[in-house]
């Protein structure tokens, strides 16, 4: 059971455009800064947003990310192929002292 | 360029100690305000951070894995090390080292290519 919560699964067609939720408490997400992941079968995760909604070099603007309270959201648009994948939100929880991550979410394009 | 390389045993036997090294190239691991982490994997499953250590050797562990977990860091060798005691079958999984930087709050900007490490007789 993870910390935080994402749901299992997404999908949407090629050019569309998909969003991610990611759910926690005042402990963790309320509080601290959320970052993004996108990992590739096979490959290590790769970071895709940090501080709630910067982008690291070389990752495109097709990426975006929200934070609000205690929830933070990853938007896709223009989706390709190649963003099928699995995603996996993450923060700090003050309560546990420890980094957390959400169960993740399979993105299918369609 | 940052790049982090992850090696040790890929067989431990049940009861005994996993133990893993995370070479680092291109940063120093003792300079800075980064913290330099382990992850792993289980096949098929999520995310679970193990712990951390910090440029002056302090370190966090996560709660359920505290009492196994220890992470060592050998500057002579820009490297750290992850040593889980007492593994079982559920310690079977992908182990990455990842940098968490400051620049990017703490999000884990560089990783290595991680190491299946499977516990079993």
């Amino acid at each position: 059971q993870s910390v935080l919560t994402q749901p299992p699964s997404v999908s949407a067609a090629p050019g569309q455009k998909v969003t991610i939720s990611c759910s926690g408490s005042s402990s963790n997400i309320g509080n601290n800064y959320v970052s993004w992941y996108l990992q590739l079968p096979g490959t290590a995760p790769k970071l895709l947003i940090y501080d709630n909604n910067k982008r690291p070099s070389g990752i495109p603007d097709r990426f975006s990310g929200s934070k609000s309270g205690t929830s933070a959201t990853l938007g896709i648009t223009g989706l390709q192929t190649g963003d099928e994948a699995n995603y996996y939100c993450g923060t700090w929880d003050a309560s546990l002292n420890a980094k957390v991550f959400g169960g993740g979410t399979k993105l299918t394009v369609l | 360029q940052v790049q982090l390389q992850e090696s040790g045993p890929g067989l431990v036997k049940p009861s005994q100690t996993l133990s893993l090294t995370c070479a680092v190239s291109g940063a120093s691991i003792s300079r800075g305000s980064n913290y330099w982490s382990w992850i792993r994997q289980p096949a098929g499953k999520g995310l679970e951070w193990i712990g951390r250590i910090y440029t002056t050797g302090s370190s966090d562990y996560n709660p359920p894995l505290k009492s196994r977990v220890s992470i060592s860091a050998d500057t002579s060798k820009n490297q750290f090390t992850l040593k889980l005691n007492s593994v079982t079958a559920a310690d079977t999984a992908v182990y990455y080292c990842a940098r968490e930087a400051s620049e990017a709050s703490y999000g884990m900007d560089v990783w290595g290519q991680g190491t299946t490490v499977t516990v079993s007789s």
